[in-house]
C-alpha cells in the first residue's frame, strides 16, 4: 500500500523564521510528488515536482525532491501570518493519477 | 489552471437521506476526482469520475453509497446516499489537464454535516 508520512505534524514559528517541511514516501511506479497549501476547505496547488535535485522555486517558498532518499522537502523564508495552513504533500503513483496524501503538517505564524 | 466550482459549498442532512454535489469547471478536462477529508484527517480520493461511463472507485467505497456521474468534460456529480454522521466531511472535487503527468487542482469543497 503506498503510504506518505510528512513532518513535523505542527510548526509554530515566528514571522520572520524560515520552515522547512519534510515529506517521505513508499509507493510503487512513483510519477510525481506535489505539494499544496489547505486554509479552509480546498487544497492550493503549490508545486510538482518530478525530477530529482531540481529546485523548484516560487516567491519564499521552494521545494526539491530526492529520489534516492524518497523524500522531499518545502522551504519557506521570512514567513509572514499569511503563510499559516496546513501544508499536504502528496504522490501520484502508478496509473490514472492516484493522488496519495500525507497528513500533513499544520504551520502557525505568530507575530 | 481552470475555474473550478462546486455547489452546495456546505450542507446539514439528516440521517438516512442523500445528497448530491455537483462540481463544474469552466474548460475541458482530462480527468475529474472526488475526494473526501474527515475532520483531522487527510484527503482520501473516493473515485476517478471517467466521462461516459462508470466512475473508478477505490477500495473501501462503492458505487451504491457514492454515485458518480461525469456526462461530459466539464461537470461531474457526487451522491452521498443513505448518509449517517460517519459521512460527516469536506467532500472535494479535483481536475487535471495533462495527458501523461497531472497537476492537480481543487474546487472550493463542500461541507456535509449529518445529524
Amino acid at each position: 500500500e503506498d503510504k506518505v508520512v510528512q513532518s513535523p505534524l505542527s510548526l509554530v514559528v515566528h514571522e520572520g523564521d524560515t520552515v522547512t517541511l519534510n515529506c517521505s514516501y513508499e509507493v510503487t511506479n512513483f510519477r510525481s510528488l506535489l505539494w499544496y497549501k489547505q486554509e479552509k476547505k480546498a487544497p492550493t496547488f503549490l508545486f510538482m515536482l518530478t525530477s530529482s535535485g531540481i529546485e523548484k522555486k516560487s516567491g519564499r517558498l521552494s521545494s526539491i525532491l530526492d529520489k534516492k532518499e524518497l523524500s522531499s522537502i518545502l522551504n519557506i523564508t521570512a514567513t509572514q501570518t499569511g503563510d499559516s495552513a496546513i501544508y499536504l504533500c502528496a504522490v501520484e503513483a502508478g496509473t490514472a493519477s492516484k493522488l496519495t496524501f500525507g497528513t500533513g503538517t499544520r504551520l502557525q505564524v505568530t507575530l | 489552471s481552470a475555474v473550478i466550482s462546486q455547489k452546495p459549498s456546505r450542507d446539514i442532512c439528516q440521517r438516512g437521506t442523500s445528497l448530491t454535489i455537483q462540481c463544474q469547471v469552466d474548460s475541458q478536462v482530462t480527468m475529474m476526482f472526488w475526494y473526501r477529508q474527515q475532520p483531522g484527517q487527510s484527503l482520501t480520493l473516493i473515485a476517478t469520475a471517467n466521462q461516459g461511463s462508470e466512475a473508478t472507485y477505490e477500495s473501501g467505497f462503492v458505487i451504491d453509497k457514492f454515485p458518480i456521474s461525469r456526462p461530459n468534460l466539464t461537470f461531474s456529480t457526487l451522491t452521498v446516499s443513505n448518509m449517517s454522521p460517519e459521512d460527516s466531511s469536506i467532500y472535494l472535487c479535483s481536475v487535471a489537464f495533462g495527458l501523461f503527468s497531472y497537476e492537480q487542482y481543487f474546487g472550493p469543497g463542500t461541507r456535509l454535516t449529518v445529524t
